[in-house]
């Protein structure tokens, strides 16, 4: 049981290059996340997923895109990188068990440099 | 505007003794609260929870109390160890209008350093 997987673990890109980051989970979780983390700034949500051939609009979704073709994968795609995408990308995945148990379960993280 | 707020972005404390972790939000309709601890390099794990039903929930060294009327929760670590010394996140989430609360909230983070 790998948990929730992310590929690739580092990236440089340079300005308007393009390429995805993928996020695997094997917990047959409905709901899926991505998410960035820059300094001072905690973790603010890109775009999320409620469940196979949906996904939504969070925080900070410009630049950024997204598909979920199977559900235990959701695709984050960056189309013309730019040096303010430069971050640490997070994945992570949830179950609504009920009300008052919602984890989130995240991966090990992207770091990622567009020079 | 913030919805969650960690005033202090950083803690140190001895080993052997308490550690605070401060929150607040704005947004009364969050009624579902959760820590979340990360090692450099590594993703957020979750470490505990609280709903708005409860004002402490414990678990074994960690301990969050939740204040409704101040908007405030804590995290409390008792004793602290060195391992412990990470980045700790509070986060929320309201049960919206579709049912459900899948979305979370994060504040900025505490860096919490244990000295030995």
């Amino acid at each position: 049981n790998a948990g929730v997987t992310q590929t690739p673990k580092f990236r440089v890109l340079k300005t308007g290059q393009s390429m995805t980051l993928l996020c695997a989970q094997d917990m047959n979780h409905e709901y899926m996340y991505w998410y960035r983390q820059d300094p001072g700034m905690g973790l603010r949500l890109i775009h999320y997923s409620v469940g196979e051939g949906t996904t939504a609009k969070g925080e900070v979704p410009d630049g950024y895109n997204v598909s979920r073709l199977k559900k235990q994968n959701f695709l984050l795609g960056l189309e013309s990188a730019a040096p303010s995408q430069t971050s640490v990308y997070f994945c992570a995945s949830s179950h609504l068990r009920d009300r008052w148990h919602n984890e989130q379960f995240f991966g090990p993280g992207t770091r990622l440099t567009v020079l | 505007d913030q919805q969650v707020k960690q005033n202090s972005p950083s803690l140190s404390v001895q080993e052997g003794r308490i550690s605070i972790l401060n929150c607040d939000y704005t947004n009364s309709m969050f009624d579902y609260f959760l820590w979340y601890k990360k090692y450099p390099a590594e993703g957020p794990t979750f470490l505990i929870s609280i709903s708005s039903i409860k004002d402490k929930n414990e678990d074994g060294r960690f301990t969050v109390f939740l204040n409704k009327s101040a908007k405030h929760l804590s995290l409390h670590i008792v004793p602290s160890q060195p391992g412990d010394s990470a980045v700790y996140f509070c986060a929320a989430s309201g049960w919206n209008s579709g049912g459900s609360n899948y979305k979370l909230t994060f504040g900025k983070g505490t860096l919490l350093t244990v000295n030995p």
